[in-house]
């Protein structure tokens, strides 16, 4: 049973479209994350969420909407995609904050 | 600011030497880190998460120890494997919040058979 799962792993796109990445995880856990892995492989966070309320936005653009329909759900909604969004996005959840984070197997999200 | 450093950036050794990877952080007021592993186009893997109370945490052939006072945390492999080859990434709450992880850029591991 995979615990966090993302889809899809692979998006490519054209500028301009709008996408959605979608993240459940059936963990139980009551707080989902979304991260952003660059070109050099770094990973920064995006937006942290605790009982579907929006903890941390890490001055993310306007373009990038999450949204958490439920405690298990963290979807990424990204509008008029740009070249700078290629990336590979990761969510995470974890009991509490201070607890362990298990991360998903990542979208590669590539904009042409 | 929560800073978090690896070092070295990349690591070659030979299969079955023991080594140890090294982690700094600015900021020691944290509740915990954690250490994972990347494989090449994968996700992260948990290896040890070490809460500020604990000085160590063992898994196997891994052990992470932590000094908070001097902001330092090392990731210890025994008798490595060319399967231990990966990415190696540490992690610790930031800012004064839990809800985001600060990231080291990472240590490449390559074991050679």
């Amino acid at each position: 049973d995979t615990a966090v799962s993302q889809t899809p792993k692979y998006l490519v796109t054209q500028m301009g479209n709008d996408k959605s990445i979608k993240c459940e995880q059936n963990l139980g856990h009551d707080t989902m994350y979304w991260y952003k892995q660059d070109s050099k492989k770094f990973l920064k966070i995006m937006f942290s969420y605790n009982n579907k309320e929006l903890i941390i936005n890490e001055t993310v653009p306007n373009r990038f909407s999450p949204k958490s329909p439920d405690k298990a759900h963290l979807n990424l909604h990204i509008n008029s995609l740009e070249l700078g969004d290629s990336a590979v996005y990761f969510c995470a959840s974890s009991q509490v904050a201070e607890q362990e984070a298990f991360f998903g197997q990542g979208t590669r999200l590539t904009v042409v | 600011k929560q800073e978090v450093t690896q070092i070295p950036a990349a690591l070659s050794v030979p299969e079955g030497e023991n080594l140890v990877l090294n982690c700094s952080f600015t900021d020691s007021a944290i509740y915990n880190l954690q250490w994972f592993r990347q494989d090449p186009g994968k996700g992260l893997t948990s290896l040890l998460l070490i809460q500020s109370s604990q000085r160590e945490q063992t898994s196997g052939r891994l052990n992470a120890s932590l000094d908070k006072s001097s902001g330092r945390s090392t990731l210890y492999i025994a008798a490595s494997q060319p399967g231990d080859s990966a990415t190696y990434l540490c992690a610790v709450p930031s800012g004064g919040s839990n809800y985001k992880l600060t990231f080291g850029k990472g240590t490449l591991l390559t074991v050679n058979p």
